[in-house]
């Protein structure tokens, strides 16, 4: 199966703070990468798919990036709403996998 | 509006059985591949199993090929997950999902525990 590797696995931040989250996979996957955000007691949200598409409805602060192995997502200016714990995954082959997740909390 | 709604969940002794049901509304749900994904208690998200619209094509996670059957109805609009020989390690909340290969996962239901203990 091709491990997702996301780092860092959490850090604090500030409202307005441009934050960068990334995401390796353990052999190229093309843009077959969603990125996924989680609130407590609440399923995940697709945020951004094929790597940088983003999902309708999501703000413009986030972005995605990268392809092959490596990949990124950004929010350029954090807001309170987007302390969560934030998943890559993979679609490329089955089993999907997931990355461990990255939790962002406030400093 | 896409909805996807999970039952079955409960408690359940080791070695026993559970059937997830996910009823889908708000889409052509004959037209889409779905899949079950869960989460143990304070990790992260673990694929399942896959099935294709048609249920010609259906995959499983190692963890629990041989213990778990996906399938579907396109009459009813549901997706079910039955499983057997249930193992304390099963613990999690069961996501229903829809997916595709264009984006990954685009919904999620609400999901339900599935407690497995003694």
């Amino acid at each position: 199966a091709i491990r997702m590797t996301q780092s860092p696995s959490s850090f604090s931040a500030s409202t307005g703070d441009r934050v960068t989250i990334t995401c390796r996979a353990s052999q190229g996957i093309s843009s077959y990468l969603a990125w996924y955000q989680q609130k407590p007691g609440k399923a995940p949200k697709l945020l951004i798919y094929a790597a940088s598409t983003l999902q309708s409805g999501v703000p413009s602060r986030f972005s995605g990036s990268g392809s092959g192995t490596d990949f990124t997502l950004t929010i350029s200016c954090l807001q309170s709403e987007d302390f969560a714990t934030y998943y890559c995954q993979q679609y490329y082959s089955y089993s999907w996998t997931f990355g461990q997740g990255t939790k962002v909390e406030i400093k | 509006e896409v909805q996807l709604v999970e039952s079955g969940g409960g408690l359940v002794q080791p070695g026993g059985s559970l059937r997830l049901s996910c009823a889908a509304s708000g889409f052509t749900f004959s037209s889409y591949s779905m899949n079950w994904v869960r989460q143990a208690p304070g990790k992260g998200l673990e694929w399942v199993s896959y099935i294709s619209s048609s249920s010609s094509t259906i995959y499983y996670a190692d963890s629990v090929k041989g213990r778990f059957t996906i399938s579907r109805d396109n009459a009813k609009n549901s997706l079910y997950l039955q499983m057997n020989s249930l193992r304390d390690e099963d613990t999690a909340v069961y996501y229903c999902a829809r997916g595709s290969r264009r984006t990954g996962v685009d919904y999620w239901g609400q999901g339900t525990l599935v407690t497995v203990s003694s």
